[in-house]
């Protein structure tokens, strides 16, 4: 069954905590994403990487940090310099990165800050 | 100016009659155009993409393109009640697809 898995559904975190998200797929994508959905909003950027050990920043990298050690794994760390992180976090992967290249997306994890 | 902008809504349509949903972007250099269907709570899922002018059909969807006036829009024919959701536009910014941006999409209600 291929598709893209991201854990926890739910993820609390603490007044000055890390928190690392996870995100796989086993489509075979060379490219990932992380975006960001605050309520009654459109999705924005975070990062993105387009092929293994190799990642860019997006629109609101700060606070973030991710890695892409496997083609198949691009988690995201959501650190304590990030002050608003209360947010629905996407993940995507694309077969490539070429314009036509079209996103898909994992089922999301609810971020709180408790 | 945002970057791609779409009406909020709520846009609210009887059931069996065609929604129309419009988004206009900023980018002339833009050449991929993408329709996400997102429920509440849930991940969006790609309902249509396109990259000519004109018109792309796929069953009771329709995109529509015209690239000298910045604007696509997605038509839903005979709309049905599990159509009623948030439509998100996204448009590729610069010569990656990396670099979609998204509007903040149109809340479609159908009423029975």
């Amino acid at each position: 069954d291929g598709g893209i898995t991201q854990s926890p559904k739910y993820l609390f975190r603490k007044e000055g905590q890390n928190v690392t998200l996870s995100c796989e797929q086993n489509l075979n994508h060379d490219a990932m994403y992380w975006y960001r959905q605050d309520p009654g909003q459109g999705l924005r950027l975070i990062y993105y990487s387009q092929i293994v050990n190799d990642f860019q920043k997006g629109d609101i990298a700060e606070g973030y940090s991710v890695s892409r050690e496997k083609k198949e794994s691009f988690p995201l760390t959501v650190t304590s310099a990030q002050k608003n992180p209360t947010a629905f976090y996407l993940c995507a992967s694309s077969i490539g990165a070429t314009v036509q290249e079209t996103q898909y997306f994992g089922p999301g994890t609810r971020l709180l800050v408790l | 100016q945002k970057e791609v902008e779409q009406n909020s809504g709520p846009l609210s349509v009887p059931e069996g009659a065609i929604a129309s949903l419009n988004c206009t972007y900023s980018d002339r250099g833009s050449q991929s155009f993408f329709w996400y269907r997102q429920y509440s709570g849930k991940s969006p899922e790609l309902i249509m993409s396109i990259y000519s002018n004109g018109d792309k059909e796929d069953g009771r969807f329709t995109a529509q393109l015209n690239k000298a006036s910045q604007y696509v829009s997605l038509l839903i024919r005979d709309s049905q009640p599990s159509d009623s959701a948030t439509y998100l536009c996204a448009v590729n910014r610069d010569s990656s697809a990396s670099k979609i941006i998204f509007g903040s999409g149109t809340r479609l209600s159908i009423r029975p």
